[in-house]
C-alpha cells in the first residue's frame, strides 16, 4: 500500500530557532500534500494544502511568513516553522493524494512531534 | 462549509460489548465520509471510508458504519470490543472532486473496560 513518511519523528529546538520537518510519499507521486498540526487530546487542523510546483494554499488563520511550505517535487513537502516559540509545540501531521481529485485515496504520516523550549 | 460533530468525547465499553461512536455531518453536497483511529503518538489510520457506494460500509478490524442521509449520520459500530481497540477515533468529511480537504471531527477516546 501507498506510504508516507515523515522526518524527524519527534524535534526538541529552542525558542528563536527554526525548524524543517519532510514528508515524503515512498511509493507513489503526490501532487498534492496537506499539513495538519494537532494539539494534545484535540482534533487535526487543517494548517495548508500543498501543490507540487506551485505556492502553498494556507488555511484562515495560519500565518504563511511563520510556517513555510515547499513542494518540489512528486514525493516531498518540507514544512519550515521559522522562528518557533513554545506555542508551536505541537503534532504535525502530513497527509499525500494519491491522484488528485481522488481524496478517498489519501494516506497519512506516522507524525512530528516538535517541542520548542 | 462542511463540518463533523462527534458525540461524546469519551466512550467507555467493556471488552466484548458492543463499539458505538456518533458522528452526524453537515455538507453543501453529498459528501465522501471517514473514520479515522490514531493511537498514542502515531499518525492517522483509515479504518473505512463512504464513497457513494453502498450505505453500509465495513473497514478494518471488524468495524463497519451506515450512511444515513435521512438522519445526517455515519456511525462506527463493532460487535464486540477488543482491548487493542483503545484509541482516539476521528470522524471525516470531504467533497468530492472539490478542494480534497478532509474536516475532521474533534475525536472520540474508545476506552475499553475488562
Amino acid at each position: 500500500g501507498a506510504v508516507v513518511s515523515q522526518h524527524p519523528s519527534w524535534v526538541i529546538c529552542k525558542s528563536g530557532t527554526s525548524v524543517k520537518i519532510e514528508c515524503r510519499s515512498l511509493d507513489f507521486q503526490a501532487t498534492t500534500m496537506f499539513w495538519y498540526r494537532q494539539f494534545p487530546k484535540q482534533s487535526l487542523m487543517l494548517m495548508a494544502t500543498s501543490n507540487e510546483g506551485s505556492k502553498a494554499t494556507y488555511e484562515q488563520g495560519v500565518e504563511k511568513d511563520k510556517f513555510l511550505i515547499n513542494h518540489a517535487s512528486l514525493t516531498l513537502s518540507t514544512l519550515t516553522v521559522t522562528s518557533a516559540h513554545p506555542e508551536d509545540s505541537s503534532f504535525y501531521i502530513c497527509s499525500a493524494n494519491y491522484q488528485p481529485g481522488r481524496v478517498n485515496e489519501q494516506f497519512f504520516g506516522p507524525g512530528t512531534r516538535l517541542t520548542v523550549l | 462549509a462542511q463540518s463533523v460533530t462527534q458525540l461524546g468525547s469519551h466512550v467507555s465499553v467493556s471488552e466484548g460489548a458492543l463499539v458505538l461512536l456518533r458522528c452526524n455531518y453537515s455538507s453543501s453536497v453529498p459528501p465522501y465520509l471517514f473514520w479515522y483511529v490514531q493511537y498514542p503518538n502515531q499518525g492517522l489510520q483509515l479504518l473505512l471510508k463512504y464513497t457513494s457506494a453502498a450505505t453500509l460500509v465495513k473497514g478494518i478490524n471488524g468495524f463497519e458504519a451506515e450512511f444515513k442521509k435521512s438522519e445526517t449520520s455515519f456511525h462506527l459500530t463493532k460487535p464486540s470490543a477488543h482491548m487493542s481497540d483503545a484509541a482516539e477515533y476521528f470522524c471525516a468529511v470531504s467533497r468530492p472532486n472539490r478542494d480534497d480537504k478532509i474536516i475532521f471531527g474533534k475525536g472520540t477516546r474508545l476506552h475499553i473496560l475488562p
